[in-house]
């Protein structure tokens, strides 16, 4: 089992440029999370899935979309890469159910945005 | 203002010192508490979480929490630091009843002195 795994690991983008960050779960897990972390402000939730077929906003979702493409992945794609975009993205999935157990992390995207 | 606050940035400790890591939250009602630690260039790892109960908590790695509702307070203590401890360390809420989303506090640096 690989539990959490996120593609790519690094990934330069010039401003303007679009991409997208993969994700995918072999935990049978309902509900998936994009993080994104920032030295000093710990982690900030972007968007979650609740379970297949849901997407909701997280704290800072702004220039970012994401698809539940089915109960495995979780993808989130930046249309128009920004400076301020630059920073180490994680992927976290969990049961979902109540009261709310284990995230479990993926090793992180870190993106630079020139 | 809702918020989590671990209060020290960054903390030195001698191997085999004692270590306790503050970490205070402001809710109406006591939210679901998490401590997570991330060693460089990794993802985050669960040490534990209290939901109720016993308000003491035993994790992984030898760490313990102990939960005071008077104070708000979540704080992470080990009795003798290991030279593998250095790592960052973040403590969590789950809101009660906002699902499973968790709100990071800005994360301790833990550096661990031969």
């Amino acid at each position: 089992n690989a539990g959490v795994t996120q593609t790519p690991k690094f990934q330069v983008l010039k401003t303007g440029q679009s991409m997208t960050l993969q994700c995918a779960q072999d935990m049978n897990h309902n509900s998936m999370y994009w993080y994104r972390q920032d030295p000093g402000m710990g982690l900030r939730l972007i968007y979650y899935s609740a379970s297949e077929g849901t997407t909701d906003k997280g704290e800072v979702p702004n220039g970012y979309n994401v698809s539940r493409l089915n109960k495995r992945e979780f993808s989130l794609r930046l249309e128009s890469a920004a400076p301020s975009q630059t920073s180490v993205y994680f992927c976290a999935t969990n049961s979902g159910h109540a009261p709310p157990d284990t995230q479990y992390f993926g090793p992180g995207t870190r993106l630079t945005v020139l | 203002a809702q918020s989590v606050t671990q209060p020290d940035i960054h903390i030195t400790v001698s191997e085999g010192a004692s270590l306790e890591l503050r970490c205070n939250y402001s809710y109406g009602a006591t939210p679901y508490l998490f401590w997570y630690v991330q060693s460089p260039g990794q993802g985050l790892q669960l040490l534990l979480k209290y939901f109720s109960g016993d308000t003491l908590v035993q994790g992984i790695k030898g760490f313990e929490a102990e939960f005071k509702r008077s104070q708000s307070s979540f704080n992470l203590r080990k009795p003798s630091v290991h030279w593998s401890d250095a790592a960052e360390y973040f403590c969590a809420v789950v809101p009660y009843n906002q699902g499973g989303k968790l709100i990071f506090g800005q994360g301790t640096e833990l550096s661990v002195k031969p």
